[in-house]
């Protein structure tokens, strides 16, 4: 069944560590996403990809990084994590063919202690 | 660029009771606009949308309004069931200033349906 996968689901981690949470897409789509939810505050985009070779910043990539490796397969780093950092992260996918609807991971859930 | 406002941020209803969450939105080039349901622990999932060209959409128990010309749009969900209690979000795809054609979401609402 296509779908999208995030890795790892759960980190905790420590001030100033580097991080990375992984993305992979089963779905063929082009476009991919990095949100983060935080409670009352809903879905923020801090980075999006709409091919391998396009990256674009989002509302609030401050602190993040990305990286597109294949089609499939889509990178969020913070270089430096800290606390207010801590949040649950999501990737999602679109294309031209799944029209406007956007798929969601199941979601990394990071604390940065 | 585009903003969001969605209200309320809590809702209770009681079972079979109809319920209504409303967003406006800023950028009056914005076309598109879905709504996703979250389950506790779950990922966003779409449940229905509707673009700029049509006032009305239904599907089977909730359906969704759009007034362009205020800039507001509407979920409904009828009959309500335990099974609908969750966060929802409306979302516009916003054209102007940083949203670059990008899905902006409300910051949710949380409802609850009581037995």
């Amino acid at each position: 069944d296509a779908d999208v996968t995030q890795t790892p689901r759960n980190r905790i981690t420590k001030t100033g560590k580097r991080i990375m949470l992984e993305c992979s897409q089963t779905k063929g789509h082009d476009r991919m996403y990095w949100y983060r939810q935080d409670p009352g505050l809903g879905l923020r985009l801090i980075y999006y990809s709409f091919d391998v070779k396009d990256i674009n910043k989002g509302e609030i990539s401050d602190g993040y990084s990305v990286s597109r490796q294949a089609q499939a397969k889509f990178s969020l780093s913070l270089e430096s994590a800290i606390p207010n950092q801590t949040a649950l992260y999501f990737c999602a996918t679109s294309d031209f063919t799944s029209g406007n609807e956007q798929f969601f991971g199941p979601g990394t859930r990071l604390t940065v202690l | 660029g585009e903003n969001v406002e969605q209200h309320p941020s809590t809702l209770s209803v009681q079972e079979g009771d109809s319920a209504v969450i409303k967003c406006t939105y800023s950028d009056s080039a914005s076309n598109y606009f879905p709504w996703y349901k979250q389950e506790l622990g779950k990922r966003p999932q779409l449940i229905i949308d509707i673009r700029s060209n049509v006032g009305e959409k239904k599907d089977q128990r909730i359906a969704v309004t759009l007034n362009k010309t205020a800039k507001h749009f509407s979920l409904h969900i009828t009959e309500t069931q335990p099974e609908d209690s969750a966060v929802y979000f409306c979302a516009a795809r916003g054209y102007y200033g940083g949203s670059q054609g990008n899905l902006i979401f409300g910051k949710g609402t949380k409802l609850s349906v009581k037995p």
